[in-house]
C-alpha cells in the first residue's frame, strides 16, 4: 500500500485479555517504531525496530508488553493481561533510516478496555 | 529522559489572526520537527529543523530553532478554520533514534 496500514482501526476488550495489533509498514522501509497516544497528550515511544531486531525496547512500560517482526516487515505489538490503563491509540510509524529521516505515521488503533 | 514542554495546550482564535506555538526543553536536541495531527489520523510531518537560529517557512506557517537547539516555535499568520488541529513538536535525540514528542496544542480556528 501507498502508507502505513494499521489493523484494527479499534479494538475493544475485556481486562485481562490479549490483544495483538498490527503493523504494515511502507514497503522498503527498514524502520518502524511503535508510539502510544494517551487522550489530550502526544504520543509516547515504546519500541524501535531495525529490521527485524528491537534496536530499542526502553519505552515499553512492563513485560505485558511485546512486540516482534519476525521478516522485518509486518510487525505486532501484544498486550497480555489488558489494564484499563492502556486503554490509548497505538500509533505505528515507518522510515527509510532511523528518525533522522521521515517517519510516516499510521492512524493508529484505538485501544479500549473495559 | 528529555522532556518537550509545549504552550498553550489549548488556543481557540477567530479567523484571520496570528498566533504562536511554543516548544521549550532544558536539553539539546540534533533536530527538532513539527507534525500536525488530525482526528482519527496520524502525525504529519510539517517541518524539521536542525540548525540553531534555522527559520522555516511554509506559507502562513513559520518555523524557528533556538540559538542553542533547545526551543522552537511556530507562527501562523492570518489562521485559517483549515488549520484547526493538534500541533506537536518532536526532538529527535542525540543518542538514538526515537522521536521524543511535547503534550501537543490544540488549535481551533472559529470561522
Amino acid at each position: 500500500g501507498a502508507g502505513v496500514s494499521q489493523t484494527p482501526s479499534n479494538k475493544v476488550t475485556e481486562k485481562g485479555k490479549y490483544v495483538e495489533l498490527r503493523c504494515d509498514p511502507i514497503s522498503g522501509h527498514t524502520a518502524l517504531y511503535w508510539y502510544r497516544q494517551s487522550l489530550g497528550q502526544g504520543p509516547e515511544f515504546l519500541i524501535y525496530f531495525q529490521g527485524t531486531g528491537a534496536a530499542d525496547d526502553s519505552g515499553l512500560p512492563n513485560d505485558r508488553f511485546f512486540a516482534v517482526r519476525p521478516e522485518g516487515s509486518v510487525s505486532t505489538l501484544k498486550i497480555q493481561r489488558t489494564e484499563r490503563g492502556d486503554s490509548a491509540v497505538y500509533l505505528c510509524a515507518s522510515s527509510l533510516q532511523g528518525a533522522k529521516n521521515i517517519q510516516y505515521f499510521g492512524a493508529g488503533t484505538r485501544l479500549s478496555v473495559l | 529522559t528529555q522532556l518537550l514542554e509545549q504552550s498553550p495546550q489549548f488556543l481557540s482564535i477567530q479567523e484571520g489572526e496570528n498566533l504562536t506555538v511554543y516548544c521549550n526543553s532544558s536539553s539539546v536536541f540534533s533536530s527538532l520537527q513539527w507534525y500536525r495531527q488530525e482526528p482519527g489520523e496520524g502525525p504529519v510531518l510539517l517541518v524539521t529543523v536542525v540548525t540553531g537560529g534555522e527559520v522555516k517557512k511554509l506559507k502562513r506557517l513559520t518555523f524557528q530553532f533556538g540559538d542553542a537547539r533547545k526551543d522552537s516555535s511556530l507562527h501562523i499568520t492570518a489562521a485559517q478554520p483549515g488549520d484547526t488541529g493538534l500541533y506537536l513538536c518532536a526532538g529527535v535525540e542525540t543518542s538514538g533514534s526515537r522521536l521524543t514528542f511535547g503534550e501537543g496544542t490544540q488549535l481551533t480556528v472559529n470561522p
